[in-house]
């Protein structure tokens, strides 16, 4: 079935270094990619997102790359700070108004 | 401001009692959704609007149902609950024309059934 993973349950940063999550999706019909960030108590916030005819996109301190040939999805977060503390969900989209998400990573950012 | 809304949002009940999650949003938007949460297990969905009247199975419909008589409500109904529907449920929406994918999440309705 369908499926999107990320490859670590949990990061763990140093305040000021840059962090890197990753996740493997499995549709190869998927077109259309999605950070979010979910705090504690929260629901999902979204982040930055990508389409298939991308690599990479920049927002502000975080970049999602894309690449398809291994069906990997990557988000880098520039300088980490306490408040990114977060759960982080990659989900994909494979244009049939669902949402598939992965099981998510937890990123604990130390002082 | 814009944003989704879900009441209650801590819920105790007793298997077999009927009860239903509301889930409210004030941006105009096509698309809803309800997610249910579980450890280890991430985000999956139950079921989906992408307009008035217009309803689908997502993931895990076992169990629920769902109505979509305004554009703006999107409630969540659970005939007979079961202990296995305990849960952290989150509902969605998103515009479907313009940026459908983009979806804005409720604050979670957390639901226990002894």
């Amino acid at each position: 079935g369908e499926s999107v993973g990320l490859h670590l349950p949990t990061l763990s940063v140093q305040e000021g270094d840059n962090s890197i999550i990753n996740c493997a999706y499995s549709n190869s019909a998927s077109d259309y990619f999605i950070w979010y960030k979910q705090e504690s108590g929260k629901g999902p916030q979204f982040i930055i997102d990508i389409r298939s005819n991308m690599d990479k996109r920049q927002g502000q301190r975080v970049t999602v790359l894309l690449n398809k040939t291994v069906k990997h999805l990557s988000l880098q977060i520039a300088a980490t700070q306490p408040g990114d503390s977060a759960v982080y969900f990659c989900a994909e989209s494979p244009n049939t108004g669902k949402l598939i998400f992965g099981q998510g990573t937890t990123l604990q950012v130390k002082p | 401001e814009a944003q989704v809304t879900q009441n209650p949002r801590y819920l105790i009940t007793v298997t077999g009692k009927k009860l239903t999650v509301t889930c409210s949003q004030n941006m105009n938007h096509e698309y809803m959704s309800w997610y249910r949460q579980d450890p280890g297990l991430g985000l999956r969905q139950i079921y989906y609007s992408m307009n008035v009247e217009v309803t689908d199975k997502g993931d895990v419909p076992e169990g629920y149902k769902v109505s979509r008589k305004e554009k703006r409500n999107f409630p969540l109904i659970l005939e007979s609950p079961s202990p296995n529907q305990t849960s952290l449920y989150f509902c969605a929406s998103s515009s479907y024309y313009t940026d459908r994918e983009t979806q804005y999440f409720g604050p979670g309705t957390r639901l226990l059934v002894l």
